[in-house]
């Protein structure tokens, strides 16, 4: 059950895009499209942003998109805010009945 | 509104136990599966279990397996944890969370997390 991997750190400018990536295995996300992506804030809960690879949950910006091919999912934030700054992670469940986060992305809006 | 709510942190002995609770409203719980999650201090995010909406399936993270115990009591709308032979290495916050099971195919995601209860294991 090893984690699923992700840049340590992302930036960007206010108005710029970013993708974080979320790479797996055959036996994870690409396996599934129970793939999903969570925003958390310091000291708060995480906060779902997209499941199913590429569905927003309803009230979450259609800034957020979410994408898979073959092994590796994305997350994209579209004209990125200053409130977009937060850790990222992915999700995803696995061949072996159980579950697996990534390893975290922190987003820098510049 | 959906309201997930743990208790039962605090500070424990390297080795001891400690039961979680997680108390659930404004949902029907027995409908939905439910998961614990942990955060070490400045660490990422650890799945450790689900518990299938009856009860009767669980599945654990290979680093708790034999160690912690998940379970329900859908009369009372609550969720457990029961943590033994605790390890400094369990030190962390410990989240519940609701899987979303919006249709057939789409499960496997967490819709609605409590606030988090912090346990500390220390001597």
């Amino acid at each position: 059950q090893s984690a699923l991997t992700q840049p340590a750190s992302v930036s960007g400018s206010p108005g710029q895009s970013i993708t974080i990536s979320c790479t797996g295995t055959s036996r994870d996300v690409g396996a599934y499209d129970h793939v999903s992506w969570y925003q958390q804030h310091p000291r708060k809960a995480p906060k779902l942003m997209i499941y199913d690879v590429s569905n927003r949950p309803s009230g979450i910006s259609s800034r957020f998109s979410g994408s898979k091919s073959g092994y590796t999912a994305s997350l994209t934030i579209a004209g990125l805010q200053a409130e977009d700054e937060a850790d990222y992670y992915c999700f995803s469940y696995t061949t072996s009945t159980t579950y697996v986060f990534g390893t975290g992305t922190r987003v820098t809006v510049l | 509104q959906v309201q997930l709510v743990e208790s039962g942190g605090g500070v424990v002995q390297p080795g001891r136990s400690l039961r979680l609770s997680c108390v659930a409203s404004q949902f029907t719980f027995t409908h939905s599966p439910m998961h614990w999650v942990r955060q070490a201090p400045d660490k990422g995010l650890e799945w450790l279990t689900v518990i299938s909406s009856d009860g009767t399936k669980q599945d654990y993270a290979d680093s708790v397996e034999g160690r912690f115990t998940v379970s329900r009591d859908n009369s009372r709308n609550t969720l457990f944890l029961q943590m033994n032979s605790l390890r400094p290495e369990d030190t962390a916050v410990y989240y519940c969370a609701r899987e979303g099971h919006y249709s057939a195919s789409s499960w496997g995601f967490f819709d609605f997390w409590g606030q988090g209860t912090l346990v500390t294991v220390s001597s």
